[in-house]
């Protein structure tokens, strides 16, 4: 079945300076690549996702890019804030269907 | 997106019994699944709770277990039966809408068992 592994498993940067996380799958079938950010208590939010079909998406301060070839994919963001600091969650979905398997989390800390 | 509510939101339980989670969401969605998520761990799926018919259930996890129901196109129960104090996590819902792929989770129930 799906594998994603996703490094680092944490990160601490200064605030304003950029994050990357960094996320490998397994299943050549995967098309659907989302990314969430959990706070502390609350669920999990998706951010931004990526499909197969495309090899970047840009919305403000996060990015996320996706190689086919090499199955992996990475988020970046960008000036962070202290806000940003949360756990954050890489997922493909198996055999190109519905199922999500997740990585196993980034946890990032912003220092002000 | 679906306004997706959960219910309890929390509870402690003796082990030995069982509890029943609720999902309720706002709109009719497609797909609903259950997940869990250990302390300080990654989500892990459950099962698929199909409209009418019975559950998909992951490597790992039995009906008997985690029996699941979702009687119509906005609503499913998960029951964590028979449980240990191995069986303390967050159990979250989420559902997908029509025509998308894209998954929203619900607030998630916090299980404690002794």
């Amino acid at each position: 079945g799906e594998n994603v592994e996703q490094h680092p498993s944490t990160l601490s940067v200064q605030e304003g300076d950029s994050a990357v996380i960094k996320c490998t799958y397994s299943d050549s079938a995967s098309n659907y690549f989302p990314w969430y950010k959990q706070e502390l208590g609350k669920r999990p939010q998706l951010i931004i996702d990526i499909r197969s079909n495309v090899g970047e998406k840009k919305d403000q301060r996060i990015a996320v890019t996706l190689n086919k070839t090499a199955k992996h994919f990475s988020l970046h963001i960008t000036e962070t804030q202290p806000e940003d600091s949360a756990v954050y969650f890489c997922a493909a979905n198996k055999a190109a269907g519905n199922k999500l398997t997740f990585g196993g989390g980034t946890r990032v800390l912003v220092k002000p | 997106s679906a306004v997706i509510s959960q219910k309890p939101s929390r509870d402690i339980c003796q082990r030995g019994t069982s509890l029943t989670i609720q999902c309720q969401v706002d709109s009719q969605v497609t797909m609903m699944f259950w997940y869990r998520q250990q302390p300080g761990q990654s989500l892990t799926l459950i099962a698929t709770a199909n409209q009418g018919s019975e559950a998909t259930y992951e490597s790992g996890f039995v009906i008997d277990k985690f029996p699941i129901s979702r009687p119509n196109l906005t609503f499913s129960t998960l029951t964590v039966s028979n449980m240990s104090p191995e069986d303390s996590s967050i159990y979250l819902c989420s559902v997908e809408g029509w025509g998308t792929d894209t998954q929203y989770f619900g607030p998630g129930t916090r299980l404690t068992v002794l």
